[in-house]
């Protein structure tokens, strides 16, 4: 069974860029049955979906969200990474990274979470 | 914008009982894409039903979900008390590509 665990700074300053990597294991990123996608849930609220990426490197963002979302995916490790930038204080959540069969339309192994919060 | 709206809001039951947790879509699904997670206090969401009916890896069938066109339901026959904890239903659109989450249930011991 596929594991992911996200890591990253948990504090990040207003208008800086926030930096999320997520370690797979028990199964390769290089797959090319998986979409790999991030996911956010500011505390006491719902679950935002951020964007995705293929091993191949094609990439789907949220559109509320792909002027600042950069996804990239690093085979060699075994991990896909999340970078937002120009972070404000409503950025303030915790991330999520999910697998992301493809042609199937949900999200099946989830990282178990990182608090991201933004303040200065 | 796509919206999925969950009623109601907050469900309380007791042990034994049935839920039904409703999901209305603001677009027709044009695909079965409709999935449904189950989150508990500290912990990530966990995939319980996909392709509107098909139960995930391990789901009691006590869970079932069914729907179509802008109106899903998410089932539990017979309330276990590890059930009680917040469902979240979920879209997935092609064109262009999203998913789209409820705003939740949260299905409490009455």
């Amino acid at each position: 069974q596929v594991q992911l665990q996200e890591s990253g700074p948990g504090l990040v300053k207003p208008s800086q860029t926030l930096s999320l990597t997520c370690t797979v294991s028990g199964g390769s990123i290089s797959s090319g049955s998986y979409y790999w996608s991030w996911i956010r849930q500011p505390a006491g609220k719902g679950l935002e979906w951020i964007g995705r990426i293929h091993t191949s490197g094609y990439t789907n963002y949220n559109f509320s969200l792909k002027s600042r979302v950069t996804i990239s995916i690093d085979t060699s490790t075994n991990q896909f990474s999340l970078k937002l930038s120009s972070v404000t204080a409503a950025d303030t959540a915790v991330y999520y990274c999910a697998t992301d069969p493809m042609i199937a339309g949900h999200l099946d192994y989830w990282g178990q979470g990182a608090l991201v919060t933004v303040s200065s | 914008e796509i919206v999925l709206t969950q009623s109601p809001g907050t469900l309380s039951l007791s042990p034994g009982e049935r839920a039904t947790l409703s999901c209305g879509a603001s677009q027709s699904l044009s695909s079965n894409f409709l999935a449904w997670y189950q989150q508990k206090p500290g912990q990530a969401p966990r995939l319980l039903i996909y392709g509107v009916s098909s139960r995930a890896t391990g789901i009691p069938d006590r869970f079932s979900g069914s729907g179509s066109g802008t109106d899903f339901t998410l089932t539990i026959s017979r309330l276990e008390p590890e059930d009680f904890a917040v469902y979240y239903c979920q879209r997935y659109d092609r064109s262009p590509t999203m998913y789209t989450f409820g705003q939740g249930t949260k299905l409490e011991i009455k």
